[in-house]
């Protein structure tokens, strides 16, 4: 299964709504999740289910979809948010990744 | 707080061998699905392989025959034997844990340890 997120890199400001797409090859129900990597850490979960906010994560981070189409938003961009984003399906192996959004500040 | 502590990683021949460990002092691998995921310099994060509570293995399509998940449950420890290496499996290594032992909480990825460095050069 490929997952294809977009856009690849974005810029924005403190504060700003941000969303991320992943778009999945065929049909995987809510098995998708969500990571954050910041630059030379290992990577952290965010969101699982589509939906389900990890513990621990600000509420400020929501997930939504089902099926092929997914969006991760970050309701107020704060200045440790600005990281890359991956989404991950859990539904089949081989597991797989999208390709990652990088995002920068404006 | 969940250690994932891995080591082994470093600089090996093309067609060499490596063997990576994944020390994890607290908790039990006989509850919770372990995976080791692969980043390239500068790349995505790509899955490698994945160990089940029943030693279910699952290897991607790029390692497989290459490449051996096991893990020692009396150590607590996770293993990766890398064989027939190649350039393009020069990346650095997580050790993930699942959030749980069945699907689909042993596929979501809830801990990660720190990586190790593979490097693949003659």
């Amino acid at each position: 299964i490929q997952l294809t997120q977009s856009p690849s890199s974005l810029s924005a400001s403190v504060g700003d709504r941000v969303t991320i797409t992943c778009r999945a090859s065929q049909d995987i129900s809510t098995s998708l999740a969500w990571y954050q990597q910041k630059p030379g850490k290992a990577p952290k979960l965010l969101i699982y289910a589509a939906s389900t906010l990890q513990s621990g994560v600000p509420s400020r981070f929501s997930g939504s979809g089902s099926g092929t189409d997914f969006t991760l938003t970050i309701s107020s961009l704060q200045p440790e948010d600005f990281a890359t984003y991956y989404c991950q399906q859990l539904n089949n192996f081989p597991l797989t990744f999208g390709g990652g959004t990088k995002v920068e500040i404006k | 707080e969940v250690q994932l502590l891995e080591s082994g990683g470093g600089l090996v021949q093309p067609g060499g061998s490596l063997s990576l460990s994944c020390a994890v002092p607290g908790f039990s691998l006989n509850n919770y699905a372990m995976t080791w995921v692969r980043q390239a310099p500068g790349k995505g994060l790509e899955w490698v392989s994945t160990i089940g509570t029943a030693d279910n293995t699952y290897y991607a399509d790029s390692v497989r025959g290459r490449f051996t998940i096991s893990r020692d449950k009396s150590k607590s420890t996770l293993y990766l034997h890398l064989n027939s290496l190649r350039a393009d499996d020069t990346a650095v290594y997580y050790c993930v844990k699942g959030r749980g032992g069945r699907n689909p909480d042993s596929r979501i990825f809830d801990s990660w340890g720190q990586g190790t460095l593979a490097t693949v050069s003659s």
